[in-house]
């Protein structure tokens, strides 16, 4: 089974300040093709998940550019350079590179000093 | 604009079959390359992949889950659905249902429905 873990899983941040998650898989997620299959999510209080980062590194349509992923492999980080209050929710990172089974990571807490 | 909008019982018994319908607007499943899958969120938890749907009928499911789990498609409906059978109250969440792209992740969520399992 693959297992994702993020950290930190409860992250304090002060507005204007960066931000930064980890999220590692048990196993590379480095596809044969060169691609990793690692997406991240937002769900904001009371929504539903919204797709952030696809491909380790590519902003959805709409996703502002102060979101950035990166990584390869087994680890991967999203980052917010300046955190605003409209970021706060549950971040997860979710791999598919071991399609057809998808697996979330177990959450961030983002909330605003 | 695609949107997704599930529907169904909130509230099923202990033993009994869970049944879900996602209904889909704005894309037609039949043709399309996108998978059609199931998510679910126990209260304060994270997100569990529950299962996904080709429109050809192709399934595929979370092992931890596949003996209990049938996710189905009805493409003349523009719909596809969920049972869980033998639910007790872990299996109480929102759950979800989402378009997943191969590559492009799940970028079209329902605004998911929360089912609550009690007698």
């Amino acid at each position: 089974d693959i297992v994702m873990i993020q950290s930190p899983l409860s992250l304090p941040v002060t507005p204007g300040e960066p931000a930064s998650i980890s999220c590692r898989s048990s196993q590379s997620l480095l596809h044969s093709n060169g691609y990793n299959y690692l997406d991240w999510y937002l769900q904001k209080p009371g929504q539903s998940p919204q797709l952030l980062i696809y491909l380790g590194s590519n902003r959805a349509s709409g996703v502002p550019d102060r979101f950035s992923g990166s990584g390869s492999g087994t680890d991967f980080t999203l980052k917010i350079s300046r955190v605003e209050a409209e970021d706060v929710g549950l971040y997860y990172c979710m791999q598919g590179t071991y399609w057809p089974l998808y697996t979330f990571g177990q959450g961030t807490k983002l909330e605003i000093k | 604009q695609l949107q997704l909008q599930e529907s169904g019982p909130g509230l099923v018994k202990p033993s009994e079959t869970l049944s879900l319908t996602c209904t889909v607007s704005g894309a037609s499943i039949s043709g399309s390359t996108s998978y059609w899958g199931w998510i679910r969120q126990p209260p304060e938890k994270g997100l569990e992949w529950i299962g996904t749907v080709f429109y050809t009928g192709t399934t595929h499911y979370n092992p931890s889950l596949k003996s209990r789990v049938t996710v189905s498609v009805d493409t003349s409906r523009n719909q596809f659905s969920l049972q869980m059978t033998s639910v007790t109250a872990a299996d109480t969440a929102v759950y979800y249902c989402a378009r997943l792209d191969y590559g492009n992740g799940a970028a079209s969520w329902g605004q998911g429905t929360l089912v609550t399992v009690s007698s």
